[in-house]
């Protein structure tokens, strides 16, 4: 079955300070990797998705980038923290060829406070 | 006007009600639709799973799609405690995998 993974579970940084969150998926091959940032109240915003190693696609200009090194990695990074990065970062996968549904499932999440 | 509409709530029922969740939409593109059950402090995760239009039954929960009238819902029978939680609807066009929407989910309590 396919797991989803991401680390650490709670970071309080400060700002000015990088970051750097990953996300490992296992058992399937070549999913489409997924992060988003959800806000206190608010909806999941999509920041980047990548369809393959080394393919990343931006959905929001921001201090934050990603990267695929592996097919099943998926890291966001950040040069300098600002306070407006604080939230709940999720990666997500889409289901591979054996999931017709397409569906998103996600990580646990990681819970990022800049001050 | 948002793409996805859902009642934030917070919404609270007694143990044993039923729940009804719904979402308004205005992209008549969309084809899937999802239901997310999401805990406090927790990753969402994948409860329901329709497409187009009609009805689906799991368990306690159905979910419903009317594609006329742009409006998916989600119901919950004989509601328990640990049915408390955040629930997030979302949806996507056939063709594009990488373009879900979300409502911004509404809070449920269920009171023992």
């Amino acid at each position: 079955s396919q797991t989803i993974h991401q680390w650490p579970a709670t970071l309080v940084q400060p700002v000015g300070s990088p970051l750097s969150l990953e996300c490992t998926v296992e058992g399937t091959s070549n999913p489409n990797l997924y992060w988003y940032r959800q806000a206190a109240g608010r909806g999941l915003q999509l920041l980047f998705y990548s369809v393959g190693i080394g393919q990343i696609s931006s959905e929001v200009p921001q201090n934050l980038s990603a990267s695929r090194p592996q097919d099943r990695q998926f890291i966001l990074s950040s040069k300098k923290l600002l306070l407006s990065d604080s939230g709940f970062y999720l990666c997500a996968w889409i289901g591979g060829a054996a999931d017709p549904r397409k569906a998103q499932y996600f990580g646990p999440g990681t819970r990022l406070l800049v001050l | 006007q948002k793409e996805v509409e859902q009642d934030p709530g917070p919404l609270s029922v007694p143990e044993g009600a039923i729940v009804s969740l719904n979402c308004t939409y205005s992209n008549s593109a969309f084809q899937y639709f999802m239901w997310y059950r999401q805990y406090s402090r927790k990753g969402p995760e994948l409860l329901m799973y329709t497409y187009s239009s009609g009805n689906k039954e799991d368990g306690r929960f159905t979910a419903q799609v009317d594609k006329s009238s742009k409006y998916i819902s989600l119901f919950i029978r004989d509601s328990q405690p640990s049915d408390s939680a955040t629930y997030l609807c979302a949806m996507r066009a056939m063709y594009n995998n990488n373009d879900m929407r979300f409502g911004a989910g509404t809070r449920l309590t269920v009171k023992p």
